[in-house]
C-alpha cells in the first residue's frame, strides 16, 4: 500500500462545476499536510496548507480528518485555468515529504 | 514567495557522460534542500535530502555513487548523475525550505530534464 493514495482521477468538469479530491495516507505520526498543484511539464507550487481546522482561501477549501487520515480538497465554481494536477503532500515530522500520485482536472467551457 | 533557481532547465547528452545540475534558493537561505525525480505520469519521488555542510542522505534505492550531491553553502546544492544512461532521462526538481515556522513549506525549482540518448 502506499504511504499517500489519491482519488486516480481524471476528473474532467465543466466551468462552474464543485469538484472534490480525496487524500488518504497511512503514517500516523504524519505531522502536516499540503496540496499542491502541478501544471503540465512545471515544477509543483504551493496550492495550500491543510489544518484539522480545516481552511479556506477563495474558491478552495481543504480539510484535514486526522482520526481517519484523510485530507480533502473542494473546487468551487471551477475556471478553466484550474486544469492541472493536484497532489496531495504529507509531512512526517522527521521532515520527509511524500507525495501522491496526483489527481489530474481538466475544466472544459 | 520563496524563489528558487535550477540550471540547466533541460540537458540533453549522450551515453555515458556526467550533467551537474544546480540549485539556488536566490533570495533566503536554505538549511535544507530536496531532490526529486519525475518519470512521465508518476509522481515526485524524493532522492536526497541535502543539508548544508554535511553528506547529504539518499532514499532507498538510490545510488549515492551515481548521484553526486554537493551543499556547499546556504543557497547552493548541486547533483551530479554520472555516467548517465538513457534510463536516468527524467524530470529533476529540486525544492528549499526557508526555515523557522515555514520551514515545513517546499520552495520548488522550475525542475531541470535530462534526456540520455
Amino acid at each position: 500500500r502506499k504511504e499517500v493514495e489519491q482519488d486516480p482521477g481524471p476528473f474532467n468538469v465543466p466551468e462552474g462545476a464543485t469538484v472534490a479530491f480525496n487524500c488518504t495516507y497511512s503514517n500516523s505520526a504524519s505531522q502536516s499536510f499540503f496540496w499542491y498543484r502541478q501544471d503540465c511539464r512545471k515544477e509543483p507550487k504551493l496550492l495550500m496548507s491543510v489544518y484539522s481546522s480545516g481552511n479556506e482561501d477563495g474558491r478552495f477549501t481543504a480539510q484535514l480528518n486526522r482520526a481517519s487520515q484523510y485530507i480533502s480538497l473542494l473546487i468551487r465554481d471551477s475556471k478553466l485555468s484550474d486544469s492541472a494536477t493536484y497532489l496531495c503532500v504529507v509531512n512526517t515530522n522527521a521532515g520527509k515529504s511524500t507525495f501522491g500520485d496526483g489527481t489530474t482536472l481538466t475544466v472544459k467551457p | 514567495g520563496a524563489v528558487v533557481s535550477q540550471h540547466p532547465s533541460r540537458v540533453i547528452c549522450k551515453s555515458g557522460t556526467s550533467v551537474k545540475i544546480e540549485c539556488r534558493s536566490l533570495d533566503f537561505q536554505a538549511t535544507t534542500m530536496f531532490w526529486y525525480r519525475q518519470f512521465p505520469k508518476q509522481s515526485l519521488m524524493l532522492m536526497a535530502t541535502s543539508n548544508e555542510g554535511s553528506k547529504a542522505t539518499y532514499e532507498q534505492g538510490v545510488e549515492k555513487d551515481k548521484f553526486l550531491i554537493n551543499h556547499a553553502s546556504l543557497t547552493l546544492s548541486t547533483l551530479t548523475v554520472t555516467s548517465a544512461h538513457p534510463e536516468d532521462s527524467s524530470f529533476y526538481i529540486c525544492s528549499a525550505t526557508t526555515g523557522g515556522l515555514s520551514q515545513e513549506t517546499q520552495y520548488f525549482g522550475p525542475g531541470t530534464r535530462l534526456l540520455v540518448l
